[in-house]
């Protein structure tokens, strides 16, 4: 069975860094497209990053050059880190599989606020 | 960056109504079309990818069509559960982006 398990979401002061983590289970994270996407409360869906199996990653304007999305095999594990975090990166932030997504996994909050 | 507007953005329907949303892009994505289905405080289901393919599990009430700049999605006969927001999304050009949303509610 596919899972997705997302955690170290919480509250960060502006300026700070997270470390999101996303651990599947049922496939190899590795052989597949993975991608963040995030939902600011009451908003919409908004795609923030993607890395292929091969390993190229790309990003949404509003993050680039802050975000890096990385991948530990050993682990079978996603990750985000956040750097610079400003509060309009407020958000669920959800990791799915491919593209476009078959599987998503629960979300974790990030909240960003002083 | 291509924008994916939907249509309507909310409506008010009935169990066993058919009920239509459409997508249209700003410029031609080919058939890169996703729709996925999102209830309060849970993650979004996929539900078709390539316009047109249904997911694994997703009951054939559902169906998508298009290819360009216009999409549907269609729910043949609506049932309780399918009250929800609705999203579609375009794969065809970095950044992917997704349409505002529709939300269906009950009549």
């Amino acid at each position: 069975e596919v899972q997705l398990v997302e955690s170290g979401g919480g509250l960060i002061q502006p300026g700070g860094s997270l470390r999101l983590s996303c651990v599947a289970s049922g496939f190899t994270v590795s052989r597949n497209y993975m991608s963040w996407v995030r939902q600011a409360p009451g908003k919409g869906l908004e795609w923030v990053s993607v890395m292929y199996s091969g390993g190229n990653t790309f990003y949404a304007d509003s993050v680039q050059g802050r975000f890096i999305i990385s991948r530990d095999n050993s682990k079978n594990t996603l990750y985000l880190q956040m750097n610079n975090l400003r509060a309009e990166d407020t958000a669920v932030y959800y990791c799915a599989r491919r593209e476009p997504a078959d599987y998503w996994g629960q979300g974790t909050l990030v909240t960003v606020s002083s | 960056d291509i924008q994916m507007t939907q249509s309507p953005s909310s409506l008010s329907a009935s169990v066993g109504d058919r009920v239509t949303i459409t997508c249209r892009a700003s410029q031609g994505i080919s058939n890169y079309l996703a729709w996925f289905q999102q209830k309060p405080g849970k993650a979004p289901k996929s539900l078709i990818y390539d316009a047109s393919n249904l997911q694994s599990g997703v009951p054939s009430r559902f169906s998508g069509s298009g290819y360009g700049t216009d999409f549907t999605l269609t729910i043949s006969s609506l049932q309780p559960e399918d009250f929800a927001t609705y999203y579609c999304q375009q794969y065809d050009i970095y950044p992917w982006t997704f349409g505002q949303g529709t939300k269906v509610e009950t009549k």
